[in-house]
Formats: C-alpha cells, sequence, structure tokens
C-alpha cells in the first residue's frame, strides 16, 4: 500500500516554465514533508521540507505548498532550469528519526527542454 | 561533508548466486537504510538497523538479509539472487538525534541477475 501518492510520473517542461509535482497522502501522523531531489548516476538527496502547520515554504526557485485539509503538497519550480533535470520524490514522515518513519512517493522525472 | 559510499557501482550476477552488497558511511551516524528503487515504484525499504548488530525488517524484507558488525557498515545480502531482484539498491544513514526526515543516500548499486 503506497502511502504517499505521487503525480505525475513524468513531465516534460520548457526552459522558463514553472514545474509543478503533485503529492497526497492519507496518514494524518505525519508531521514532516520532505522532497528529495535525484541527478542520474547520484542517490537522493534531500531539497526542501515542509510542516504540516505551513501552507508555503520557499527556498529560491522551489516552493512547496501544502494544504492540510486536501492532505495534498505539492512542488512548484519556478523558472524551470535544464539542470533541473532530475527524479523528484516527495515523502512524508513521522518525526521521529530512526525506525521506518520516512515513506516515498513513487517519483517523477522531470525533463527541462532548452 | 557528509559521505555514504557503496561498494560496486554495477553488478551483474547469476541466478542462484549468493550476492553481498556494502555500504559504508563517514559520519558516525547510527541509523542505516538499505532502499531499491524501480521505475514506478519509487523508492521501497528493505530493511534498516538502528544500532550495531541491530535491524529491523521494512516493507520488503523477502529475499534478502542484513549484517551490521560495526557502526559505519551495513550489508546487503541476497542469499540466493533471482531475476526479479534486478534493481538498483540505495544505501541511507541518518543520525540518531537528527532530523527525522533527512536521509544522506549513496550513489546506488544496480544489480542485474541473469
Amino acid at each position: 500500500q503506497q502511502q504517499v501518492k505521487q503525480s505525475p510520473q513524468s513531465l516534460i517542461v520548457q526552459k522558463g516554465g514553472i514545474s509543478i509535482i503533485n503529492c497526497a497522502y492519507e496518514n494524518t501522523a505525519f508531521d514532516y514533508f520532505p522532497w528529495y531531489q535525484q541527478f542520474p548516476g547520484k542517490g537522493p538527496a534531500l531539497l526542501i521540507a515542509i510542516r504540516p502547520d505551513v501552507s508555503e515554504k520557499k527556498e529560491g526557485r522551489f516552493t512547496i505548498s501544502f494544504n492540510k485539509s486536501a492532505k495534498q503538497f505539492s512542488l512548484h519550480i519556478m523558472d524551470s532550469q535544464p539542470g533541473d533535470s532530475a527524479t523528484y520524490f516527495c515523502a512524508a514522515s513521522m518525526g521521529y528519526p530512526g525506525a521506518n518513519n520516512l515513506f516515498f512517493g513513487t517519483g517523477t522525472r522531470l525533463t527541462v527542454i532548452p | 561533508d557528509v559521505k555514504v559510499t557503496q561498494s560496486s557501482r554495477y553488478l551483474v550476477k547469476r541466478t542462484g548466486e549468493k550476492v553481498f552488497l556494502e555500504c559504508v558511511q563517514d559520519m558516525d551516524h547510527e541509523n542505516m537504510f538499505w532502499y531499491r528503487q524501480d521505475p514506478g515504484l519509487g523508492l521501497r525499504l528493505i530493511y534498516f538497523s538502528y544500532d550495531v548488530k541491530m535491524k529491523e525488517k521494512g516493507d520488503i524484507p523477502e529475499g534478502y538479509s542484513v549484517s551490521r558488525e560495526k557502526k559505519e557498515r551495513f550489508s546487503l545480502i541476497l542469499e540466493s539472487a533471482s531475476t526479479n531482484q534486478t534493481s538498483m539498491y540505495l544505501c541511507a544513514s541518518s543520525p540518531r538525534g537528527g532530523l527525522s526526515y533527512e536521509q544522506y543516500f549513496g550513489p546506488g548499486t544496480r544489480l542485474t541477475v541473469t
């Protein structure tokens, strides 16, 4: 059973456009929602994270929007660049380190066309 | 700089062989994880360890075992490799007192079982 549902599976965006990736969850025990970025040949790396008591978090061109009532969150990449081409994973965490507490979405392969 | 290394980037094994995948982290992290990554399925947790000689099953432990004799090293063992274990294997680590949602990943081992 997939704890976090992610869409779309792949996305092609023109340079300068906005990339939007959506995720949804059911378990209200989740209390952190991170996004990981994975370049080809590399492992995933933490990109940005948000708590459910915040509706939006922005870091540079990357913004997480969070809708607690709908149990949905999304990643927006503004002014998308070819260097943003990567696979993006949303995830949800229950807030305590160690145990099996980080659940990943299925991933979105983003391609930014020059 | 945080570093997780995996013993091989690419590995080709035959059906029925015993396969060892090694992971080493140099960050003195207590927690270590093994995931497999498959297209459309995201990252699925196989096993994790929160201390030396301790291990816990993740979501898909069948056909795998692990060993953690030293804090910095976490090994994934495929007792008798099968073709459905062809996948990308990712190791990760995190500190016990760190952010619950931040794991540090190695570059992955792409295993092909023929």
